[in-house]
């Protein structure tokens, strides 16, 4: 299936920083790149989603680019603020155009 | 709007007993899906359905069977459960592509002794 490399697997950084966590993947047919937010006990969340035809993103303090040509997509966090603090997921539509293959995730803290 | 729902919440269960999972939305969505999630692993597919009479295999079918009700539910079963089940599952649904944004279900936290 598509493979997906999520990096880094935990990041920590001082409140009012910015966050930038990475995804690589395989199939260059992918065409739906989203983010999830996972905080303790929750269920995942959609943060932020881009689609094949788009570079960059945003929404407010978060924001998601993508290269197709590299095969990657990063979700960046400005003004980072203690309640970012969770677990982010990135994913990509598998080749059914269905399901998604999510990575392995990253542990966020961010420290007041 | 409850979005999508699961029962049970919780489960304990001894190795070789069965069990369905229950998922159900009311977004009028087409399709629904089965995760689980394992510490350090992310989420993994166990089955899909794209539509209403519907279901295909995702990464780890293994062990697992599923029925799409109707177009709301869709349900999980585990035949025979087995220890390496134990996991929290996720059900999740979408309008199907090209919006395919997924929502997910509050989860079931299964423990198989």
């Amino acid at each position: 299936g598509e493979n997906v490399e999520q990096h880094p697997s935990t990041l920590s950084v001082q409140e009012g920083d910015s966050a930038v966590i990475k995804c690589t993947y395989s199939d260059s047919a992918s065409n739906y790149f989203p983010w999830y937010k996972q905080e303790l006990g929750k269920r995942p969340q959609l943060i932020i989603d881009i689609r094949s035809n788009v570079g960059e993103k945003k929404d407010q303090r978060i924001a998601v680019t993508l290269n197709k040509t590299a095969k990657h997509f990063s979700l960046h966090i400005t003004e980072t603020q203690p309640e970012d603090s969770a677990v982010y997921f990135c994913a990509v539509t598998l080749s059914s155009g269905y399901a998604l293959n999510f990575g392995k995730g990253t542990s966020l803290l961010v420290t007041p | 709007n409850a979005g999508v729902t699961q029962t049970p919440k919780f489960q304990v269960l001894k190795t070789g007993q069965s069990m369905t999972l229950q998922c159900a939305q009311d977004m009028n969505h087409n399709s629904m899906y089965w995760y689980r999630q394992d510490p350090g692993m992310g989420l993994r597919l166990i089955y899909y359905s794209a539509s209403e009479g519907t279901t295909d295999k995702g990464e780890v079918p293994n062990g697992y069977n599923v029925s799409r009700l109707n177009k709301r539910e869709f349900s999980l079963r585990l035949e025979s459960a087995a220890p390496s089940q134990t996991s929290v599952y996720f059900c999740a649904s979408s309008a199907g592509p090209p919006y395919n944004e997924q929502f997910f279900g509050p989860g079931t936290r299964l423990t198989v002794l």
